[in-house]
Protein backbone atom coordinates (compact mmCIF):
# COMPACT_ATOMS: atom_id res chain seq x y z
CA UNK A 1 0.00 0.00 0.00
CA UNK A 2 0.85 3.58 -1.09
CA UNK A 3 2.00 5.36 2.53
CA UNK A 4 4.20 8.57 3.82
CA UNK A 5 5.49 8.12 7.71
CA UNK A 6 7.13 11.78 9.11
CA UNK A 7 8.38 9.97 12.67
CA UNK A 8 8.12 13.24 14.16
CA UNK A 9 5.13 14.66 15.09
CA UNK A 10 7.49 17.83 16.43
CA UNK A 11 11.27 19.52 15.90
CA UNK A 12 12.47 21.88 18.16
CA UNK A 13 15.57 24.03 16.09
CA UNK A 14 17.72 27.13 17.49
CA UNK A 15 17.71 29.80 15.71
CA UNK A 16 20.43 29.81 13.06
CA UNK A 17 20.86 26.52 13.28
CA UNK A 18 20.45 23.89 10.36
CA UNK A 19 16.98 21.94 10.29
CA UNK A 20 15.83 18.71 8.92
CA UNK A 21 12.12 17.23 8.61
CA UNK A 22 11.82 13.22 8.21
CA UNK A 23 9.78 11.79 5.67
CA UNK A 24 9.92 8.20 4.76
CA UNK A 25 7.91 6.59 2.02
CA UNK A 26 6.08 3.30 1.02
CA UNK A 27 5.12 2.72 -2.83
CA UNK A 28 5.90 0.11 -5.49
CA UNK A 29 7.81 2.10 -8.81
CA UNK A 30 9.31 5.29 -8.63
CA UNK A 31 7.53 8.43 -6.61
CA UNK A 32 6.66 11.67 -6.84
CA UNK A 33 7.24 13.32 -3.62
CA UNK A 34 6.13 16.71 -2.48
CA UNK A 35 6.74 18.67 0.97
CA UNK A 36 4.38 21.88 1.77
CA UNK A 37 4.02 24.18 4.61
CA UNK A 38 0.70 25.42 6.48
CA UNK A 39 1.08 28.30 8.67
CA UNK A 40 -1.65 29.30 11.51
CA UNK A 41 -5.25 29.24 9.59
CA UNK A 42 -4.23 29.13 6.30
CA UNK A 43 -4.30 26.39 3.45
CA UNK A 44 -1.20 24.47 2.35
CA UNK A 45 1.46 26.07 0.64
CA UNK A 46 3.93 24.06 -2.12
CA UNK A 47 7.65 24.25 -0.79
CA UNK A 48 8.90 21.58 -3.93
CA UNK A 49 8.84 18.29 -5.48
CA UNK A 50 11.21 15.59 -6.79
CA UNK A 51 10.20 14.33 -10.41
CA UNK A 52 13.61 12.92 -11.51
CA UNK A 53 16.77 13.85 -11.87
CA UNK A 54 18.94 15.61 -9.33
CA UNK A 55 18.26 13.82 -6.11
CA UNK A 56 18.61 17.60 -3.92
CA UNK A 57 15.65 19.34 -4.92
CA UNK A 58 16.16 23.31 -4.07
CA UNK A 59 12.05 24.72 -3.59
CA UNK A 60 10.91 28.20 -1.70
CA UNK A 61 11.98 30.09 1.05
CA UNK A 62 15.41 27.94 1.28
CA UNK A 63 14.03 25.10 1.89
CA UNK A 64 15.70 21.72 0.03
CA UNK A 65 15.22 18.40 0.11
CA UNK A 66 16.80 15.12 -0.91
CA UNK A 67 15.70 11.97 -2.15
CA UNK A 68 17.24 9.16 -1.42
CA UNK A 69 16.11 5.93 -3.24
CA UNK A 70 18.27 3.41 -1.25
CA UNK A 71 16.51 4.74 2.02
CA UNK A 72 13.13 5.61 -0.06
CA UNK A 73 13.60 8.65 2.23
CA UNK A 74 12.99 12.52 1.34
CA UNK A 75 14.04 14.51 4.12
CA UNK A 76 13.34 18.40 4.03
CA UNK A 77 16.59 20.90 5.08
CA UNK A 78 17.37 24.42 5.26
CA UNK A 79 20.88 25.57 6.24
CA UNK A 80 20.18 28.01 8.33
CA UNK A 81 16.58 27.96 9.89
CA UNK A 82 14.45 31.47 10.85
CA UNK A 83 11.51 31.78 13.67
CA UNK A 84 9.38 32.63 10.74
CA UNK A 85 10.06 28.96 9.83
CA UNK A 86 7.76 27.57 12.49
CA UNK A 87 4.82 26.16 10.86
CA UNK A 88 3.14 22.23 10.04
CA UNK A 89 4.74 20.99 7.21
CA UNK A 90 3.67 17.76 5.65
CA UNK A 91 5.39 15.60 3.34
CA UNK A 92 3.32 13.55 0.56
CA UNK A 93 3.58 10.92 -2.52
CA UNK A 94 2.22 10.06 -5.84
CA UNK A 95 2.36 6.58 -7.65
CA UNK A 96 3.37 6.88 -10.95
CA UNK A 97 1.09 5.64 -13.39
CA UNK A 98 -1.61 6.49 -10.76
CA UNK A 99 -3.71 9.20 -10.65
CA UNK A 100 -3.69 12.09 -8.93
CA UNK A 101 -4.43 11.11 -5.25
CA UNK A 102 -1.68 12.05 -2.90
CA UNK A 103 -1.14 10.87 -0.08
CA UNK A 104 -0.08 13.21 2.68
CA UNK A 105 1.79 12.24 6.05
CA UNK A 106 0.18 13.45 9.16
CA UNK A 107 2.75 16.59 9.63
CA UNK A 108 5.41 17.33 11.41
CA UNK A 109 5.08 20.75 13.62
CA UNK A 110 8.29 22.83 13.57
CA UNK A 111 9.40 25.10 16.17
CA UNK A 112 12.00 27.60 15.35
CA UNK A 113 13.83 28.84 18.97
CA UNK A 114 14.46 32.44 19.09
CA UNK B 1 -5.20 36.89 -11.04
CA UNK B 2 -4.72 32.64 -10.89
CA UNK B 3 -6.01 31.67 -7.61
CA UNK B 4 -8.15 29.78 -5.68
CA UNK B 5 -10.59 30.74 -3.80
CA UNK B 6 -12.99 29.93 -0.84
CA UNK B 7 -16.01 31.28 1.05
CA UNK B 8 -16.93 31.58 4.15
CA UNK B 9 -13.54 31.43 6.07
CA UNK B 10 -15.35 31.04 9.46
CA UNK B 11 -19.19 29.41 10.08
CA UNK B 12 -20.66 28.72 12.86
CA UNK B 13 -23.76 27.48 12.65
CA UNK B 14 -26.70 24.84 14.80
CA UNK B 15 -27.05 21.36 14.51
CA UNK B 16 -29.36 20.44 11.68
CA UNK B 17 -28.37 23.49 9.47
CA UNK B 18 -27.90 22.72 5.53
CA UNK B 19 -24.63 24.42 4.68
CA UNK B 20 -22.39 24.88 1.30
CA UNK B 21 -18.92 25.29 1.37
CA UNK B 22 -17.51 27.18 -1.91
CA UNK B 23 -14.80 26.71 -3.32
CA UNK B 24 -13.37 28.46 -6.95
CA UNK B 25 -10.52 28.17 -8.67
CA UNK B 26 -9.71 30.73 -11.75
CA UNK B 27 -6.25 28.86 -12.87
CA UNK B 28 -8.92 26.10 -15.39
CA UNK B 29 -7.79 22.92 -13.75
CA UNK B 30 -9.65 20.02 -14.61
CA UNK B 31 -8.55 18.35 -10.90
CA UNK B 32 -10.07 19.47 -7.78
CA UNK B 33 -10.16 17.91 -4.56
CA UNK B 34 -11.62 18.30 -0.56
CA UNK B 35 -9.59 17.66 2.72
CA UNK B 36 -10.67 17.44 6.03
CA UNK B 37 -8.47 18.56 8.69
CA UNK B 38 -8.17 19.23 12.72
CA UNK B 39 -6.48 21.91 13.49
CA UNK B 40 -3.05 21.06 13.06
CA UNK B 41 -3.45 17.61 12.21
CA UNK B 42 -3.43 15.36 9.05
CA UNK B 43 -5.30 15.67 5.97
CA UNK B 44 -8.08 13.51 4.85
CA UNK B 45 -9.73 13.41 1.49
CA UNK B 46 -13.08 13.48 1.46
CA UNK B 47 -14.37 14.24 -1.97
CA UNK B 48 -12.34 15.06 -5.90
CA UNK B 49 -13.16 15.68 -9.15
CA UNK B 50 -11.23 15.14 -12.61
CA UNK B 51 -13.63 17.36 -14.84
CA UNK B 52 -17.51 18.48 -15.27
CA UNK B 53 -19.75 15.97 -13.94
CA UNK B 54 -17.31 13.67 -12.15
CA UNK B 55 -17.13 13.76 -8.74
CA UNK B 56 -15.46 10.74 -6.67
CA UNK B 57 -15.62 9.95 -2.44
CA UNK B 58 -12.81 9.88 -0.67
CA UNK B 59 -10.64 7.84 1.51
CA UNK B 60 -12.11 9.28 4.83
CA UNK B 61 -16.31 8.62 4.53
CA UNK B 62 -18.09 11.69 4.86
CA UNK B 63 -21.61 12.97 5.10
CA UNK B 64 -21.00 15.62 2.86
CA UNK B 65 -21.76 15.81 -0.98
CA UNK B 66 -20.56 17.55 -4.07
CA UNK B 67 -21.08 18.82 -7.50
CA UNK B 68 -19.20 20.01 -10.32
CA UNK B 69 -21.20 21.25 -12.85
CA UNK B 70 -18.15 23.98 -13.91
CA UNK B 71 -14.80 23.43 -13.84
CA UNK B 72 -14.18 26.42 -11.40
CA UNK B 73 -16.30 25.79 -8.82
CA UNK B 74 -16.47 22.75 -6.60
CA UNK B 75 -18.95 23.22 -3.81
CA UNK B 76 -19.35 20.83 -0.74
CA UNK B 77 -22.86 20.60 0.77
CA UNK B 78 -24.11 18.73 3.95
CA UNK B 79 -27.28 18.78 4.53
CA UNK B 80 -27.99 18.65 8.50
CA UNK B 81 -25.01 19.94 9.93
CA UNK B 82 -23.90 17.89 13.56
CA UNK B 83 -21.25 18.81 16.12
CA UNK B 84 -18.77 16.13 14.57
CA UNK B 85 -18.68 17.92 11.40
CA UNK B 86 -16.57 20.84 13.33
CA UNK B 87 -13.19 20.53 11.17
CA UNK B 88 -11.58 22.87 8.74
CA UNK B 89 -12.08 22.05 5.02
CA UNK B 90 -9.70 22.50 2.34
CA UNK B 91 -10.16 22.87 -1.32
CA UNK B 92 -7.73 22.21 -3.88
CA UNK B 93 -6.87 21.88 -7.37
CA UNK B 94 -4.60 20.69 -9.98
CA UNK B 95 -3.81 20.36 -13.48
CA UNK B 96 -2.17 17.18 -14.98
CA UNK B 97 0.70 14.45 -13.15
CA UNK B 98 2.25 14.79 -11.19
CA UNK B 99 1.58 18.78 -10.71
CA UNK B 100 1.25 19.46 -7.01
CA UNK B 101 -1.94 21.10 -5.87
CA UNK B 102 -2.72 24.15 -5.09
CA UNK B 103 -4.82 24.91 -1.57
CA UNK B 104 -7.33 27.56 -0.57
CA UNK B 105 -7.07 29.13 2.19
CA UNK B 106 -9.78 26.97 4.12
CA UNK B 107 -13.25 27.13 5.89
CA UNK B 108 -13.42 26.92 9.56
CA UNK B 109 -16.55 25.13 10.30
CA UNK B 110 -18.36 24.98 14.20
CA UNK B 111 -21.45 23.32 14.54
CA UNK B 112 -23.16 24.18 17.94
Amino acid sequence: AQSVAQPEDQVNVAEGNPLTVKCTYSVSGNPYLFWYVQYPNRGLQFLLKYITGDNLVKGSYGFEAEFNKSQTSFHLKKPSALVSDSALYFCAVIRRGRDDKIIFGKGTRLHILP
Amino acid sequence: EADIYQTPRYLVIGTGKKITLECSQTMGHDKMYWYQQDPGMELHLIHYSYGVNSTEKGDLSSESTVSRIRTEHFPLTLESARPSHTSQYLCASSEGSPHEQFFGPGTRLTVL
